[in-house]
């Protein structure tokens, strides 16, 4: 399998809900993503985790609450969104062991609007 | 940290021409740079990387050079082809592993048939 998978594929939540984007993948990647792009910009790195610990947190609002449950999955909570958070969510993983490549896979993303 | 610019914004070819377009960066720690094709509503999908090592890589149709003393490095597309319509972005990455890709603003190619 070398792909990586996110669900939904489209979200829209009001301000006030709680909602969960999931992304997955069975690359034996031990380095996962969380990037939020914008129409017309490029992807913004908000999370990193690396070995299922959260490594690079880039003051992303509390709103946003990143988990790793195991190598192969990674989840992002949403509570309490801005309509300007509406966004395309990507997910992306990496081998992160000596000889790292350093090679981004992306998921498909979910997008996300929020009323 | 890492600044990436990229140009131009957009570039419109003839089909069969070739295309280019060039990056620069700032932070001479960094020895990764991969370029992604990103179609309309759809993810950036990585087409090619080079390392600090390296000065040029080809793959097919695209070639990537990398001029480290004047930090810049650019993508060229021959023999283009409508499908290679799409936006491009150039990344940075100060090191392997588990870190952030810096990326430039992109690049909308647009390949006249």
């Amino acid at each position: 399998d070398t792909e990586v998978t996110q669900t939904p594929k489209h979200l829209v939540m009001g301000m006030t809900n709680k909602k969960s984007l999931k992304c997955e993948q069975h690359m034996g990647h031990r380095a996962m993503y969380w990037y939020k792009q914008k129409a017309k910009k490029p992807p913004e790195l908000m999370f990193v985790y690396s070995y299922e610990k959260l490594s690079i947190n880039e003051s992303v609002p509390s709103r946003f609450s990143p988990e790793c449950p195991n190598s192969s999955l990674l989840n992002l909570h949403l509570h309490a969104l801005q309509p300007e958070d509406s966004a395309l969510y990507l997910c992306a993983s990496s081998q992160d062991t000596p000889p790292s490549t350093g090679e981004q896979y992306f998921g498909p993303g979910t997008r996300l609007t929020v009323t | 940290g890492e600044n990436v610019e990229q140009h131009p914004s957009t570039l419109s070819v003839q089909e069969g021409d070739s295309a280019v377009i060039k990056c620069t960066y700032s932070d001479s720690a960094s020895n990764y740079f991969p370029w992604y094709k990103q179609e309309l509503g759809k993810r950036p999908q990585l087409i090619i990387d080079i390392r600090s090592n390296v000065g040029e890589k080809k793959d097919q149709r695209i070639a990537v050079t990398l001029n480290k003393t004047a930090k810049h490095f650019s993508l060229h597309i021959t023999e283009t082809q409508p499908e290679d319509s799409a936006v491009y972005f150039c990344a940075a990455s100060p090191q392997t592993g588990a870190n952030n890709l810096f990326f430039g603003t992109g690049t909308r190619l647009t390949v006249i048939p």
